[in-house]
C-alpha cells in the first residue's frame, strides 16, 4: 500500500522568503501523479500544483515549484517570495496512474506553513 | 457555476442520531467521493462512486453509507453517530481519471457528543 509522509508539522516563514515544504512517498509502482493541496483558514481545499511521474521536469506554477526525485520518492515544494495569504495547511498527495476505474488520493498530515510579515 | 456544495456547513448530534450531509456538483463530473479530515492525519476515504448507481467503499467505510442516484448528488448517510465520528466532512468530484483535479467542497464540521 502507498503511504505519504509530511515531516513538518509546522514551518514558518519571512515575507518575501522562500520556504519548502517536504514530502516522502512509498510505493511500488512506476507511474503515479503527485500533488499539493493548500487548505487556508476558510477549510477550502485548493489544488496547488501537480506532477506526473513520468515526466522528469519539476512543475513550476507561478511562486510554486516542485523538486520531484523519483529515485528518492521526494515531492517537496518550494514556495518563493512567501506572501501573506500563503498561510495555510500544506497537503501531499498520491495518486496511482492506475488503467480504468477509480483511484484515491492518499494524503500526507500535513504542515502548517505560518507567514510572518 | 457553483462547483462543488454541501450542506450543513456544522452540525451538533447526539450519539446514536443519523443524519445525511449532503453534497451536489453542477460540472457533470463522473467522479464524486467522501472523506474525513481528523487532526493529524489527514483526508481519508470513505466512499466513492464513479457513476450513477455504483458506489465502493473507500479507507474507513464503517459507519457511512452512501447512494448516487443522479449524476449531481452523492449523499452520505451517518446511520447511528458515534463520538468517533467528529471530523471534518469534505465532498469532492472530478471527470475520470487519476490526473484530473479533485474540486472539494467547503466542508462540513460534524460533532458528536
Amino acid at each position: 500500500a502507498q503511504t505519504v509522509t509530511q515531516s513538518q508539522p509546522e514551518m514558518s516563514v519571512q515575507e518575501a522568503e522562500t520556504v519548502t515544504l517536504s514530502c516522502t512517498y512509498d510505493t511500488s509502482e512506476s507511474d503515479y501523479y503527485l500533488f499539493w493541496y493548500k487548505q487556508p483558514p476558510s477549510r477550502q481545499m485548493i489544488l496547488v500544483i501537480r506532477q506526473e511521474a513520468y515526466k522528469q521536469q519539476n512543475a513550476t506554477e507561478n511562486r510554486f515549484s516542485v523538486n520531484f526525485q523519483k529515485a528518492a520518492k521526494s515531492f517537496s515544494l518550494k514556495i518563493s517570495d512567501s506572501q501573506l495569504g500563503d498561510a495555510a495547511m500544506y497537503f501531499c498527495a498520491y495518486r496511482s496512474f492506475g488503467s480504468g476505474g477509480y483511484n484515491k488520493l492518499i494524503f500526507g498530515a500535513g504542515t502548517r506553513l505560518a507567514v510572518h510579515p | 457555476n457553483a462547483g462543488v456544495t454541501q450542506t450543513p456547513k456544522f452540525q451538533v448530534l447526539k450519539t446514536g442520531q443519523s443524519m445525511t450531509l449532503q453534497c451536489a456538483q453542477d460540472m457533470n463530473h463522473e467522479y464524486m467521493s467522501w472523506y474525513r479530515q481528523d487532526p493529524g492525519m489527514g483526508l481519508r476515504l470513505i466512499h466513492y462512486s464513479v457513476g450513477a448507481g455504483i458506489t465502493d467503499q473507500g479507507e474507513v467505510p464503517n459507519g457511512y453509507n452512501v447512494s448516487r442516484s443522479t449524476t449531481e448528488d452523492f449523499p452520505l448517510r451517518l446511520l447511528s453517530a458515534a463520538p468517533s465520528q467528529t471530523s471534518v466532512y469534505f465532498c469532492a468530484s472530478s471527470r475520470a481519471g487519476s490526473y484530473n483535479e479533485q474540486f472539494f467542497g467547503p466542508g462540513t464540521r460534524l460533532t458528536v457528543l
